[in-house]
């Protein structure tokens, strides 16, 4: 069984500032991946970053980036230089043998 | 490249009624699933499939049933619609050839059972 647990449901942040959200997860699978998606109002669900859990170095993708601590399982997403196009849900989420599992979300405000 | 392809994008249903809900994929992708999108409750599985002919349940599948024919379509039928049905549903599908790269998410249907 996997779990993925988001423990804010939500957060805000200045824009301009860092933000972190958190994530953990739970799993027995050796080849598991996590996620993290955007879901704007939209309610498209979009790609965010991702990290491959067998590898220690943290993914990043611009102003986005993990901090992964495996040890922990941890999983937390760090926005840098927040903008207002940032707020949104967000999606921490888990994958081995290829079901998806998500943790409840966290609804990000950006403040002007 | 459209990518995975969800119809309709809003629906009505009376209590009792049946309906499918469409998905479609194009980037010949052997997983496929169904997923259901509640306040607070972040998105559940509903079902899903690893290729054409093979599908199971996930973690909500009490209500709903699923063929996979061909690898391009995974539709959802809800037998006899309930209002605690009222949800949105997205259909997403990924390879294994790049699981790495997540999964790609159709834009959603919101169905409302009244």
């Amino acid at each position: 069984a996997q779990t993925v647990t988001q423990s804010q449901p939500e957060m805000s942040v200045q824009e301009a500032e860092t933000v972190t959200l958190s994530c953990t997860y739970d799993t027995s699978e050796s080849d598991y991946y996590l996620f993290w998606y955007k879901q704007p109002p939209s309610r498209q669900m979009i790609l965010v970053i991702r990290q491959e859990a067998y590898k220690q170095q943290n993914a990043t993708e611009n102003r986005f980036s993990v901090n992964f601590q495996k040890a922990a399982k941890s999983f937390s997403l760090k926005i840098s230089d927040s903008q207002l196009g940032d707020a949104a849900m967000y999606f921490c989420a888990g994958a081995g043998s290829y079901q998806l599992t998500f943790g409840k979300g966290t609804k990000l405000s950006v403040i002007p | 490249n459209a990518g995975v392809t969800q119809t309709p994008k809003f629906q009505v249903l009376k209590t009792g009624q049946s309906m499918t809900l469409q998905c479609a994929q194009d980037m010949n992708h052997e997983y496929m699933s169904w997923y259901r999108q509640d306040p607070g409750m972040g998105l559940r599985l509903i079902h899903y499939s690893v290729g054409a002919g093979i599908t199971d349940q996930g973690e909500v599948p009490n209500g709903y049933n699923v063929s996979r024919s061909t690898t391009e379509d995974f539709p959802l039928r809800l037998l006899s619609a309930a209002p605690s049905q009222t949800s949105v549903y997205f259909c997403a599908s990924s390879t294994r050839r790049e699981f790495n790269y997540g999964y790609t998410f159709g834009s959603g249907t919101r169905l409302t059972v009244v």
